[in-house]
């Protein structure tokens, strides 16, 4: 059973065009993430959200839009696209947010090639 | 500003050697260090995580040391596999804060 998953894996789209990643985690997790990982396959944070609620936005554009409907899910929707964003983008979930120590648990990352 | 090295370049070490792996940190006072294993193509999992009061953790064939004088962390796969191959990323966080990460270093364990 795949505990955090999302779709599409690989997106390949022309530039200024907008797409969505979806993010769905079967873990009961009460926070759930989108993380960049650019070409030197640095992690890094984008967003954070608690019980569907926002506590973390990282300085990403505003093209870049999180929605979360429920707490298991957390759809990434990004307007206007760049030949910079592309990258391979990880949705993740842990049980706490900013609590001490919490591992976190990633998806399989998205692929999003910008042409 | 705050800093997490890891050696950019592959680690290549022969099958039953065992592989060490250093992450060091500049400007930063984490409460706990955890390390997790990347494959191509996948998404980063947990391995082991450490607290700032302790000095060694281990699990089967995995030690990680946490020297928050040097401000180092170490992390060893004894008899290693050639299974052990792939991106080991070490990752930082202060209590109540979210978790940093390294960039990683390659391991590839030869048969």
């Amino acid at each position: 059973d795949t505990a955090v998953s999302q779709t599409p894996k690989y997106l390949v789209t022309q530039m200024g065009n907008d797409k969505s990643i979806k993010c769905e985690q079967n873990l009961g997790h009460d926070t759930m993430y989108w993380y960049k990982q650019d070409s030197k396959k640095f992690l890094k944070i984008m967003f954070s959200y608690n019980n569907k609620e926002l506590i973390i936005n990282e300085t990403v554009p505003n093209r870049f839009s999180p929605k979360s409907p429920d707490k298991a899910h957390l759809n990434l929707h990004i307007n206007s696209l760049e030949l910079g964003d592309s990258a391979v983008y990880f949705c993740a979930s842990s049980q706490e947010s900013l609590s001490s120590g919490n591992t976190i648990y990633f998806g399989e990352g998205s692929w999003l090639t910008v042409v | 500003s705050q800093k997490i090295e890891q050696n950019s370049e592959a680690l290549n070490i022969q099958e039953g050697k065992t592989a060490t792996l250093t992450c060091n940190y500049t400007n930063y006072s984490p409460a706990y260090l955890q390390w997790y294993r990347q494959d191509p193509g996948r998404g980063p999992v947990f391995l082991l995580l450490i607290r700032e009061n302790e000095k060694e953790k281990r699990k089967e064939r995995l030690k990680v040391t946490f020297d928050t004088t040097l401000k180092q962390s170490l992390f060893h796969i004894t008899a290693s596999q050639p299974a052990d191959s792939a991106t080991y990323l070490c990752a930082l966080q202060k209590a109540g804060n979210m978790l940093t990460f390294g960039g990683g270093t390659r391991l590839m364990v030869k048969p």
